[in-house]
């Protein structure tokens, strides 16, 4: 079937640490894939993207890369702040009109 | 200008009773989403539309029922309200042509407190 799973919550890091969440996905065919991040009380928010295999996405100082070979979307950055707080949800959508999304992982970062 | 707006924000009300929650979208997107958050944040695809059509519909109790009057915008109305349905719904939309990544665009969240 077509699903995604991402690493469980919650992680806590401290300020400047190193931060990896992973995601691997199945779904038929070469689906577009996503990292939404949902800051409390709003709504989900396109942190990144990539539509092809061996795309990285990147966008405040996160990225992702691709990986068709694992199947894998996994989320990284090399320092995080506090302002990072927030529930990051991994996504996939295959051509149809169908996004799937994993079931969010809660990072808290401490000053 | 908010380009994904749901109304209203907030919402409590007591079992059994009948609800509705509005979204419109500016982006001049064609597919528009109702997706359920529950406590512990897992997001679940309840239907999408596309240019007023119902093309997704997961196993929702119908007691839930969509309603697309044009493109911009996709109502939830939910009959006999029970206390499973408290959750934050979140509306989306789309834009799904050929070449487009289909990125979604969320609204804030209605969050929805049956009692």
């Amino acid at each position: 079937g077509n699903s995604v799973t991402q690493m469980e919550g919650p992680v806590t890091l401290s300020e400047e640490a190193f931060l990896t969440i992973n995601c691997t996905y199945t779904a038929t065919g070469y689906p577009s894939l996503f990292w939404y991040v949902q800051y409390p009380g709003e709504g989900l928010q396109l942190l990144l993207k990539a539509t092809k295999a061996d795309d990285k996405g990147s966008n405040k100082g996160f990225e992702a890369t691709y990986r068709k070979e694992t199947t894998s979307f996994h989320l990284e950055k090399g320092s995080v702040q506090v302002s990072d707080s927030a529930v990051y949800f991994c996504a996939r959508k295959p051509n149809n009109n169908d996004m799937r999304f994993g079931a969010g992982t809660r990072l808290t970062v401490k000053p | 200008d908010t380009a994904v707006s749901q109304t209203p924000k907030y919402l409590v009300t007591q079992m059994g009773n009948d609800k509705s929650i509005k979204c419109e979208q500016n982006l001049g997107h064609d597919t528009m989403y109702w997706y359920k958050q529950d406590s512990k944040k897992f997001l679940k695809i309840m239907f999408s539309y596309n240019n007023k059509e119902l093309i997704i519909n997961e196993t929702v109790p119908n007691r839930f029922s969509p309603k697309s009057p044009d493109k911009a915008h996709l109502n939830l109305h939910i009959n006999s309200l029970e206390l499973g349905d408290s959750a934050v719904y979140f509306c989306a939309s789309s834009l799904n042509v050929a070449g487009d990544t289909g990125e979604l665009f969320f609204g804030e969240g209605s969050r929805l407190t049956v009692l």
